[in-house]
């Protein structure tokens, strides 16, 4: 299966500061099929990105996804408070689909 | 709109089963594979499998083979995950999300505690 490591474990930030997350899969990931989703507590995941770079529906455009083939990354160009939750990488172009293990962005 | 309403909080001893429901609605159910992932608690996010609800087919991840079983009924749009064999590990919540190049939507969760 393809494993998919997330760094930094935790990223600690302040509102209007950028962030950048990534997503370093063990093999490569098919058609660039990865997504990234936000989680807050006691929320189910919500999708952000798809693709690898398509911004998924309602997502506001300070969110991009980029990379190809085993590296992949999220930018949050300048946060806002309701950003601040966990984010989890997943490749669903190979089954088993499988999730990185999560940045948790914190202020 | 799409929506995904799961059934409610379950409650099992070790040994037993748990059957959780995912009644879909906002789109053609069988145009899309639901997916099942549970997250345990403090912890992130694991496929399960899933199903797909126009054939019947399913993928389960390996984990799971032999213990869970994907089950749809295209008459009432829903879809049903059954785990048995439980253990204290599978205390989770269990979330259903339809399928189609990554997961749009998602059911708000099923919290399963198995408990002596």
């Amino acid at each position: 299966e393809i494993v998919l490591t997330q760094s930094p474990g935790t990223l600690s930030l302040s509102p209007g500061e950028g962030a950048t997350l990534s997503c370093r899969a063990s093999q490569s990931v098919s058609s660039n099929s990865l997504a990234w989703y936000q989680q807050k507590p006691g929320q189910a995941p919500r999708l952000v990105i798809y693709g690898a770079s398509s911004r998924a529906t309602g997502i506001p455009d300070r969110f991009s996804g980029s990379g190809s083939g085993t590296d992949f990354t999220l930018t949050i160009s300048r946060l806002e408070p309701e950003d601040f939750a966990v984010y989890y990488c997943q490749q669903y172009g190979t089954s088993p689909l499988t999730f990185g293990g999560g940045t948790k962005v914190e202020i | 709109q799409v929506q995904l309403v799961q059934s409610g909080v379950e409650v099992r001893k070790p040994g037993a089963s748990v059957k959780v429901s995912c009644k879909a609605s906002g789109y053609t159910f069988t145009d899309y594979a639901i997916h099942w992932v549970r997250q345990a608690p403090g912890q992130g996010l694991e496929w399960m499998g899933w199903i797909t609800p126009n054939s019947g087919g399913t993928k389960y991840a390996q984990k799971f083979q032999g213990r869970v079983t994907m089950t749809g009924d295209a008459s009432i749009t829903t879809g049903y995950m059954e785990l048995s064999r439980l253990t204290s590990d599978d205390t989770a919540v269990y979330y259903c999300a339809r399928g189609g190049g990554g997961l749009m939507y998602w059911g708000r969760g099923t919290l399963v505690t198995v408990s002596s």
